[in-house]
Formats: C-alpha cells, structure tokens, sequence
C-alpha cells in the first residue's frame, strides 16, 4: 500500500463547478500535511497547509481527520487556471521527508 | 521569500557519462534538502534525503552508488548521476527545509530536466 493514495483522476468540471478532492496517508505518525499544485512540466508549488481545524484561502478549503488519516481539498467557483495536478503531501515525524500523494488531475472548461 | 535554485535546468548527455545537478538554498541555511524523481505522469518520488556534512539517506531501492549525494555546505546539494543510461532520463527536483521560528518549511526547486540519449 502506498504511503499516501489520491484518485488519480482526471477530474474534468466546467468553470464555476465545486470540486473535492480526496487523499489518504497510512503512516498514523505522520506530523503535517499540505496540498500542492503542480503545472504540467513545472515544480510542485504549495497551495496551502491542512490544519486539523479545517483552513481556508479564498475559494480552497482543506481539511484534516487524523483518527481517519483523510484530507481533503474543496475548491469551489472553479476557474480555467485552476486546471493542474493536485498534490495531497505529507511530512513524516521527526525526518521531515516529504511524501507525495500520484496527484489528481484537474481539467476546468469553459 | 525563500528560494531554492536547481542548476542546470536541462541536460541532455550521452549514455555512460556522469552529470551532475546542484540545488542551491539562496537566502537561508538547509541542513536537510530532498532529492525527487519524476517520470512523465507520475508523482514525484522521494530518491533521498540529503544531509549537511554526513552521509544521505537513501530510499528504498534508490542505488547509492549510481546516484551521489553530496551536502558539503549549508547551501549546496548536489546529485551525480553516474554512467547515465537512457531510462534514467527523467526530472529532478530538489527541495529544501528551512526551519525558522514558524516551523518547518519545505521550499522546491524549478527543477531539471535530464534527457540521456
């Protein structure tokens, strides 16, 4: 079993639509947790952080359930420029090594 | 903000020789920077975590010996690929953790694209 698992996608939603995005970790000591977005051919740029209190930014709202090692990514009023691979992330105790999710897909259309 | 420069960007070498990429902390002090993998359509995967002044830790069938790792400053990383063959082309990317009284924070590389023809 992978250490995080994302649905892979590809997500394809028309412009203004809600999408969520789901990721799982199985190492239960795992410290932080992060979403990044990736643009194709480009390096992985942080989106947000995930807080067990749940955290927003604009039209992203992530979420943290330890006892269910789940996070998750809501970004509501889609754009077009919000097509790219989503990165679920997460940071090992004590190392810090960060370990990515494969990435879900997202393609917004006009 | 923080910045971590890859260098260089692209290669393209032939099979069999040796290229090394560097990955440069530009404006804070990292005693701990990561080196990933990424193959067309997939996620990037962690290669090893390199160490300021001591050896690196490498991930699970990650050839230490194919891939070196050195960390000789606070600033520097750099990742030899040795006797490069083709089907080590792929893009590298190298992260950086600056730890501050915010916490710890993991800052990327524009990354590097190597092609070995």
């Amino acid at each position: 079993r992978k250490e995080v698992e994302q649905d892979p996608g590809p997500f394809n939603v028309p412009e203004g639509a809600t999408v969520a995005f789901n990721c799982t970790y199985s190492n239960s000591a795992s410290q932080s947790f992060f979403w990044y977005r990736q643009d194709c051919r480009k390096e992985p740029k942080l989106l947000m952080s995930v807080y067990s209190s749940g955290n927003e930014d604009g039209r992203f709202t992530a979420q943290l359930n330890r006892a269910s090692q789940y996070i998750s990514l809501l970004i509501r009023d889609s754009k077009l420029s919000d097509s790219a691979t989503y990165l679920c992330v997460v940071n090992r105790a004590g190392g810090f090594k960060t370990i990515f999710g494969a990435g879900t897909r997202l393609f917004v259309k006009a | 903000g923080a910045v971590v420069s890859q260098h260089p960007s692209w290669v393209i070498c032939k099979s069999g020789t040796s290229v090394k990429i560097e990955c440069r902390s530009l404006d804070f002090q990292a005693t701990t920077m990561f080196w990933y993998r990424q193959f067309p359509k997939q996620s990037l995967m962690l290669m090893a975590t390199s160490n300021e002044g001591s050896k690196a830790t490498y991930e699970q069938g990650v050839e230490k010996d194919k891939f070196l790792i050195n960390h000789a400053s606070l600033t520097l990383s750099t990742l030899t690929v040795t006797s490069a063959h083709p089907e080590d082309s792929s893009f590298y990317i190298c992260s950086a953790r600056e730890v501050s009284g915010a916490g710890n924070t993991i800052y990327f590389g524009e990354g590097s694209w190597l092609t070995v023809v």
